[in-house]
């Protein structure tokens, strides 16, 4: 079954304690990337990208590293989270400079910083 | 950048119709997307418009003016199940995807 698989689903942590969120698909897509969903926000970009060993920042990468050693797997890290990284957070892939490139999305990783 | 504008709710009931508009302003457009998501849910690939015009899939439509930044999503035969968000997201020329803050639409019986 083609799926963006992303672990934990759900994560509480503390401030300041490194974490790191998985995601992995299966469909030999190029294109990955990150988003945070906030009350009122919509989806926000956070990390993209557009093949192995490329990246880019999105609209908010700030306190997030990303890194793209393998083409299936794009995962987000949380160097020292804060409280205002508590988020819903959506991995997505797509395949890359196709007119119709629909992103699949994962289910979500709700995670809250205390 | 990218300015994309969506209303934040929206009511009907079932077995109506209803129309949920975008407008938007960015510096490249290059496709047009709506997307639905249940509460709780990732979001899901509804309709994608490239050219004007109106794109028809089944109960749902779409239809774009790129020289006005106006897109809409019309909802035949409403359904309970239709309740949800949905989302018009813009890809520019980069290929870099920006989403409206959604419209959540409730289905009343």
């Amino acid at each position: 079954e083609a799926q963006v698989t992303q672990n934990p689903r759900y994560l509480i942590t503390v401030t300041g304690k490194k974490l790191t969120v998985t995601c992995s698909q299966n469909m030999n897509h190029e294109y990955m990337s990150w988003y945070r969903q906030d009350p009122g926000l919509g989806l926000r970009q956070i990390y993209y990208s557009m093949n192995v060993e490329v990246t880019d920042k999105g609209d908010v990468p700030e306190g997030y590293k990303v890194s793209r050693k393998e083409k299936r797997n794009f995962p987000l890290i949380l160097e020292s989270p804060s409280p205002n990284q508590t988020s819903l957070y959506f991995c997505a892939s797509s395949p890359w400079r196709v007119a119709k490139n629909i992103q699949y999305f994962g289910a979500g990783t709700r995670l809250s910083v205390l | 950048g990218q300015n994309i504008d969506q209303p934040t709710e929206m009511t009907a009931t079932e077995g109506a119709i209803v129309q949920i508009n975008c407008t938007y302003q960015t510096s490249g457009f290059n496709g047009l997307f709506w997307y639905q998501q249940h509460a709780g849910e990732a979001p899901t690939f509804l309709s994608y418009n490239v050219l004007d015009g109106l794109e028809e899939k089944g109960r749902f439509s779409s239809f774009l003016s790129r020289s006005k930044g106006y897109s809409y999503l019309l909802l035949k035969e409403l359904q309970m199940k239709d309740s949800a968000s949905y989302l018009c997201a813009l890809r520019s020329n980069d290929y870099k995807l920006s989403f409206g803050a959604g419209t959540t639409v409730t289905v009343r019986a």
